[in-house]
């Protein structure tokens, strides 16, 4: 069975504080995406992984796929109280099945 | 609508009654998931569908839960004789292409089993 495990489960910081999330398996991944969600909505895409050691920005947020394709971190620089939200990562396996797998979440909450 | 869109918004039930959910995926989109999302929790796999494949249905967690799929259109999850942990968000998506594209999530249908 596969599983994703987030680390930490819940964080809360002060605003301008930078933060790092983990995901973590012992099965490989096709690719992993990085989802957030908001109360009340459904998750949106942040960004997706293929290539083991793959690094993506997006504005202030860090992505990296590690080098053998089972675990990924998020690292949040200066965090803003728009960050706060429910991070999910999710891991796709093409060889066994072609659904998707998510980790239970790290909810962070950024403090004005 | 451009996005994926789910209804109802809101269930409320009494426990031992049968609910229906209903998704509506976006146009052109082969594969639909349903998920189950219990409070302060993450998303949980129910069951996959793609295009006329049989469905992936490894997630459902006992025979009250079925779902089907007329072609690449319209969903519906059902519930039959609804318990108290039943009571969650249920979330649908869905994606262009089968596994590990994106998938786009509708709002969710809140359920509570009273």
């Amino acid at each position: 069975t596969q599983l994703l495990e987030q680390s930490p489960q819940f964080l809360s910081i002060q605003e301008g504080e930078n933060l790092t999330v983990y995901c973590n398996s012992s099965s490989v991944f096709s690719s992993l995406q990085w989802y957030r969600q908001e109360p009340g909505e459904g998750p949106v895409l942040l960004v997706t992984v293929v290539t083991g050691g793959e690094v993506k920005k997006l504005k202030r947020l860090t992505f990296q796929f590690g080098d053998a394709r089972k675990d990924s971190s998020l690292h949040i620089t200066a965090a803003q109280p728009g960050d706060t939200g429910l991070y999910l990562c999710a891991g796709a396996d093409r060889t066994g099945g072609f659904k998707t797998i998510f980790g239970a979440g790290t909810r962070l909450f950024v403090k004005a | 609508g451009a996005g994926v869109s789910q209804s109802p918004s809101n269930k409320v039930t009494e426990k031992g009654k049968d609910v229906e959910l209903r998704c509506d995926p976006i146009s052109g989109h082969t594969a639909l998931y349903w998920y189950r999302q219990r409070l302060g929790q993450g998303l949980e796999f129910l069951i996959y569908f793609q295009g006329n494949s049989a469905p992936d249905k490894s997630g459902l967690p006992s025979d009250r839960f079925s779902a089907e799929r007329t072609g690449e259109s319209v969903s519906t999850l059902t519930i039959q004789r609804t318990q108290q942990e039943d009571s969650a968000v249920y979330l649908c998506a869905s994606s262009f292409q089968r596994g590990g594209e994106t998938q786009y999530f509708g709002p969710g249908t809140r359920l509570l089993v009273l």
